[in-house]
């Protein structure tokens, strides 16, 4: 099946300053890439996704870049804010007999005021 | 909120028990998915269900096992308990109709602890 790593495992950026998560999936068919982001003892929410047709794809200080042909992906957070603070994850999609999320294993980022 | 519910919100239960998590999915949504995430860990996925059918499993034991009913509720039941099933259980849902892969939205979850 397929692998999603995800790196760094934890990251603290000042505030103000932007954070870069990556991602690599290993199954040429994955064709969605969603980013969740999970307070503590809360759920994980959709925070911004792509699918394999699409380079790049931003909402408002969110992007998210994928290069197929590396199998990467990578989520940026611009002008960040203590509130940014939280568990990011990454998943993979393969569009077959289900719509199965395969997750990295989380980014924690810390913002410092 | 999402629009997923889960019950309960935390269980507490000894090793060897059995318990039975529930999931309401959004209205419309056809497909429901279990997750386990332990301390320090990433979300492991269980099962789907589609429309009351089994449509993929994940790495779920072979003492957990999932249905979902005709009004598309789903339950989780977790049997013989270990110390390590102690987890969040999260149920998530999507709609997973339309030929394209569909943004799956989690529930609150439920918080296991097996003493």
């Amino acid at each position: 099946g397929e692998n999603v790593e995800q790196h760094p495992s934890t990251l603290s950026v000042q505030e103000g300053d932007s954070a870069v998560i990556k991602c690599t999936y290993s199954d040429s068919a994955s064709n969605y890439f969603p980013w969740y982001k999970q307070e503590l003892g809360k759920r994980p929410q959709l925070i911004i996704d792509i699918r394999s047709n699409v380079g790049e794809k931003k909402d408002q200080r969110i992007a998210v870049t994928l290069n197929k042909t590396a199998k990467h992906f990578s989520l940026h957070i611009t002008e960040t804010q203590p509130e940014d603070s939280a568990v990011y994850f990454c998943a993979a999609s393969i569009r077959n007999t289900g719509n199965q999320f395969y997750f990295g294993t989380g980014t924690s980022l810390t913002v410092i005021p | 909120d999402s629009g997923v519910t889960q019950t309960p919100k935390h269980l507490i239960t000894a090793t060897g028990q059995r318990v039975t998590l529930r999931c309401s999915p959004r209205s419309g949504d056809l497909s429901v998915y279990w997750y386990q995430q332990s301390l320090d860990q990433g979300l492991q996925f269980l099962i789907q269900y589609y429309n009351g059918e089994e449509r993929a499993k994940g790495n779920i034991l072979e003492r957990f096992s999932a249905q979902q009913f005709p009004d598309l509720h789903s339950e989780l039941n977790l049997s013989s308990l270990e110390l390590g099933d102690s987890a969040l259980y999260f149920c998530a849902s999507s709609v997973e109709d339309s030929g394209v892969q569909e943004t799956q939205y989690f529930g609150p979850g439920t918080r296991l602890l097996v003493l």
